[in-house]
């Protein structure tokens, strides 16, 4: 199968540092998304990977190691908004469909 | 810009009645996709499209049909409603492979 793992939950503190870590099977792999959730929204996009090394934007950066199946998401300077579902999701090859497998999500609770 | 919008927000059935559920976006998107998402389980691709008269299915498309006659609308349909189809739905469209998805404001749908 196509499994796509994430913590189920975490809670961190306002203005601390987290990392949400990812693994997903390896092969066929072709980019890696992270997108936020908040409680009763949408999901909305984060951040994009395809090659190794981290992509930075403010707050939020994701790392990607396509040999390991292994990326992460790193928040910091948390604030109490950032409260929210991170869900993990990879495109593997499979014809021109852009079609995404979504892991089960991480809850994050940033207390204060 | 509306984006993606879904039709209708909230909706009650009894089962075995029908419904259609309509994902109408205004960017131009060629690819579409409707997701179910039930706790524990994350986001499941039901059917999606590349294109206007195309439609394929994902990983859980039993009880669900699909039709995109217009390159701007995705309609899910239910023949047959099954208190298991009680779910969000969520519609996404993207333009291209290394952009994420942009989504709808989900529908809730409880079958009784």
């Amino acid at each position: 199968g196509q499994n796509i793992d994430q913590p189920t939950e975490m809670t961190a503190t306002e203005g601390a540092i987290v990392q949400i870590n990812c693994t997903y099977q390896t092969s066929g792999f072709n980019g890696l998304f992270w997108y936020q959730q908040h409680a009763g929204e949408a999901p909305t996009f984060l951040s994009y990977n395809v090659l190794d090394g981290l992509e930075e934007k403010g707050r939020f950066s994701s790392f990607l190691s396509r040999s390991k199946g292994y990326s992460y998401l790193l928040l910091k300077e948390l604030q109490m908004k950032d409260s929210a579902s991170y869900l993990c999701a990879v495109r593997f090859y499979g014809g021109a469909t852009n079609k995404l497998i979504f892991g089960t999500g991480t809850l994050l609770a940033v207390q204060p | 810009n509306a984006g993606v919008t879904q039709t209708p927000k909230f909706r009650v059935l009894k089962t075995g009645q029908s419904m259609t559920l309509l994902c109408a976006q205004d960017m131009n998107h060629e690819y579409m996709y409707w997701y179910r998402q039930d706790p524990g389980m994350g986001l499941r691709l039901i059917h999606y499209s590349v294109g206007e008269g195309t439609t394929a299915k994902g990983e859980v498309p039993d009880g669900y049909n699909v039709s995109r006659l217009k390159k701007q609308n995705f309609l899910l349909g239910l023949e047959s409603a099954a208190p298991s189809q009680t779910s969000v739905y969520f519609c996404a469209s993207t333009r291209a492979a290394n952009y994420g998805y942009t989504f709808g404001s989900g529908t809730r749908l409880t079958v009784v």
